[in-house]
């Protein structure tokens, strides 16, 4: 059964700065990971999705890294804004496409 | 285009009670996931379907059915509501091809 562990779970940053959210999973055997981002009482937003044969990807602001084969993701997020403030998630995908989620984490971006 | 629609968005149910979620994309994804999102637990898969007439179990299936007789639609049935089902239900759908999964707006429902 697939486990995705998320650190940290809350994050209070300056506007500005430059932060990294860490994502691991125990399942290495992924068809691709996916990081959302979910305002409160709202839907998922997928940011960015890695297939299991690529190691980043990149939009905008964003950069999400892969390590498969020791089970780790990380969220790069440059230039922090206070619109960025939301819980973010990363969810590994199986080979139907059912997605494993953690429980994210909570980024808060002060003004 | 409109994407993945969910319906009803908010719901009260007795204990006891049984009602169907409605699910329906109109991109003509062959995957469709059903989600329940829990305070401190995250989203958990409940059911997922690869394709009209094949579903499977997810994480939590116990306590619902669903069935997947056309592409477009995939409706979640609770069939003896209880307090513990109380949750926001998430739908989820992909192409075989594609890279985007989109999700509905979510599902609030409570079991009082």
């Amino acid at each position: 059964k697939q486990e995705v562990t998320q650190i940290p779970a809350a994050l209070s940053v300056p506007e500005g700065e430059n932060l990294v959210l860490n994502c691991s999973f125990t399942d290495s055997a992924i068809y691709n990971l996916q990081w959302f981002r979910q305002d409160p009482g709202k839907g998922l937003t997928s940011l960015l999705l890695i297939q299991s044969s690529q190691r980043e990807q990149t939009s905008g602001r964003l950069n999400a890294s892969l390590d498969k084969s020791s089970g780790r993701s990380t969220l790069y997020i440059a230039a922090s804004q206070p619109g960025d403030s939301a819980t973010y998630l990363c969810a590994p995908g199986g080979s139907a496409r059912q997605l494993t989620f953690g429980s994210g984490t909570q980024l808060t971006v002060l003004p | 285009n409109a994407g993945v629609t969910q319906t009803p968005k908010f719901q009260v149910l007795k204990t006891g009670q049984s009602m169907t979620l409605q699910c329906a994309q109109d991109m003509n994804h062959e995957y469709m996931s059903w989600y329940r999102q829990d305070p401190g637990m995250g989203l958990r898969l409940i059911h997922y379907s690869v394709g009209a007439g094949i579903t499977d179990q997810g994480e939590v299936p116990n306590g619902y059915n669903v069935s997947r007789s056309t592409t477009e639609d995939f409706p979640l049935r609770l069939l003896s509501a209880a307090p513990s089902q109380t949750s926001v239900y998430f739908c989820a759908s992909q192409g075989f091809s594609g890279n985007t999964i989109y999700f509905g707006e979510g599902s609030w429902l409570t079991v009082v």
